[in-house]
């Protein structure tokens, strides 16, 4: 079946260190989702990629999709304490009208 | 506000015991969605529905049942065929049958007794 592999599950930085995530598909997608989930919280809707190679960015988060529309990363510069958490890809497909989520890379943040 | 509201937010299971778990949105968003969440583990899907009368098992069905009777709820039956249910429960939507983003509950935790 469909899967999405997502490195690293954990991943501890010092405050102002850069952070990077990484998802990838065993298929093709139609598009590919970030979502952020606070320590004792739900997810967070961040981002959503479509096209091909597509890069986003919000603030210091960058996003990417690839050109074969089957991996996708996230990129924090400067970490802050409130970048703290565990973000998810979550990979669309048109058959079966589902979502794959990877497994997730839990982000701490050294002060 | 609009939302989704997942109640309760904490839940324990007696051997054997059938419980069920609430998740209601007025959103009016067409599809909703169930998953369990184990530490350290990603979203795995149990059931999702498109619309009333309507929903298909995910990749985790067995020991759960559902029903959608109203748009605007989408209750989640832990049975006690279920051997393993301790987890987090979440509960998304979305607006339509693509590849829309979710919003998601706040989650219920499920403990056996």
């Amino acid at each position: 079946g469909q899967q999405v592999m997502q490195i690293p599950q954990y991943q501890h930085v010092q405050e102002g260190e850069d952070f990077t995530t990484y998802c990838n598909s065993s298929t093709t997608l139609s598009n590919i989702q970030w979502y952020k989930q606070r320590p004792g919280g739900h997810p967070v809707f961040l981002i959503q990629l479509v096209k091909s190679g597509e890069v986003k960015k919000q603030k210091r988060l960058t996003f990417q999709f690839g050109e074969a529309k089957k991996n996708s990363s996230l990129h924090i510069t400067a970490t802050q304490t409130t970048d703290v958490g565990t973000y998810f890809c979550a990979g669309y497909s048109n058959t079966g009208n589902q979502f794959y989520f990877g497994t997730g890379t839990s982000l701490t943040v050294i002060p | 506000d609009g939302g989704i509201t997942q109640s309760p937010k904490y839940l324990f299971r007696k051997e054997g015991q059938n419980v069920t778990l609430s998740c209601e949105q007025n959103l009016n968003h067409d599809a909703m969605y169930w998953y369990r969440q184990d530490p350290g583990q990603g979203l795995r899907l149990i059931y999702y529905s498109q619309i009333v009368n309507d929903f298909q098992k995910g990749d985790i069905a067995e020991g759960y049942s559902v029903s959608r009777e109203k748009k605007e709820s989408f209750p989640l039956t832990v049975t006690s065929a279920q051997k393993n249910p301790t987890a987090f429960y979440l509960c998304a939507s979305k607006i339509g049958t693509g590849g829309e983003k979710l919003f998601f509950g706040s989650g219920t935790q499920l403990s056996v007794l």
